[in-house]
């Protein structure tokens, strides 16, 4: 079974800072991946990042990086340069290796950008 | 690529009706299809899995009978929310995943949702 913790309900930044999200995970699989998706007012699920579990190396897309603890089962993005459009909740979903696997999403951190 | 679309946007039906929701992949053939309901301010939540031509799998507490899936093709998948009641209203939210490399296969993509009124 997996777990998922996002132990901040809610964030905010201004605009052009920098944020980051934070995540933590329990799973027993041994191949996995890690996403992060948004989820902005219009209610459309966004992939922002994902990241391989056997890779070391963080993922990053555009503005957006993540640091992958893989033994503290820990997961961060990070939002670089924040745009009002990064207003949104953000959900961290590990996702065992498989097509048909499910993935498992935390409660979510509620972010908004201050112009 | 990658385009998942939902129809309808939204629906209001009277209690005791039965309402379909369609999803489907535009640009791919999705090799599995996911469906999740989310409640407002709250995480999303597994409902069941679907391969094409195979019997959803439902997660542990969805009810089989109201919630019927199906999946007919590559493309198209659907959910009939049978004799539906007041506390079935919701946001539905199907996703799919694609065939291609390991990432592709095992990334989904969302389509818009469909917000479901039940008087």
């Amino acid at each position: 079974a997996q777990t998922v913790t996002q132990s901040q309900p809610e964030m905010s930044v201004q605009e052009a800072e920098t944020v980051t999200l934070s995540c933590t995970y329990d799973t027993s699989e041994s191949n996995y991946y890690l996403f992060w998706y948004k989820q902005p007012p219009s209610r459309q699920m966004i992939l922002v990042i994902r990241q391989e579990a056997y890779k070391q190396q963080n993922a990053t897309e555009n503005r957006f990086s993540v640091n992958f603890q893989k033994a503290a089962k820990s997961f961060s993005l990070k939002i670089s340069d924040s745009q009002l459009g990064d207003t949104a909740m953000y959900f961290c979903a590990p996702h065992a290796q498989g097509g048909s696997e499910k993935l498992v999403f935390g409660k979510g951190t509620k972010l908004t950008v201050n112009p | 690529g990658a385009v998942v679309s939902q129809h309808p946007s939204r629906v209001i039906c009277k209690s005791g009706t039965s309402v379909k929701i369609e999803c489907r992949s535009l640009d791919f053939q999705a090799t599995t299809m996911f469906w999740y309901r989310q409640f407002p301010k709250q995480s999303l939540m597994l409902m069941a899995t679907s391969n094409e031509g195979s019997k959803a799998t439902y997660e542990q507490g969805v009810e089989k009978d109201k919630f019927l899936i199906n999946h007919a093709s590559l493309t198209l998948s659907t959910l009939t929310v049978t004799s539906a009641h007041p506390e079935d209203s919701s946001f539905y939210i199907c996703s799919a995943t694609r065939a291609g490399t390991a990432a592709q296969a095992d990334t989904q993509y969302f389509g818009p949702g469909t917000r479901l009124t039940v008087l």
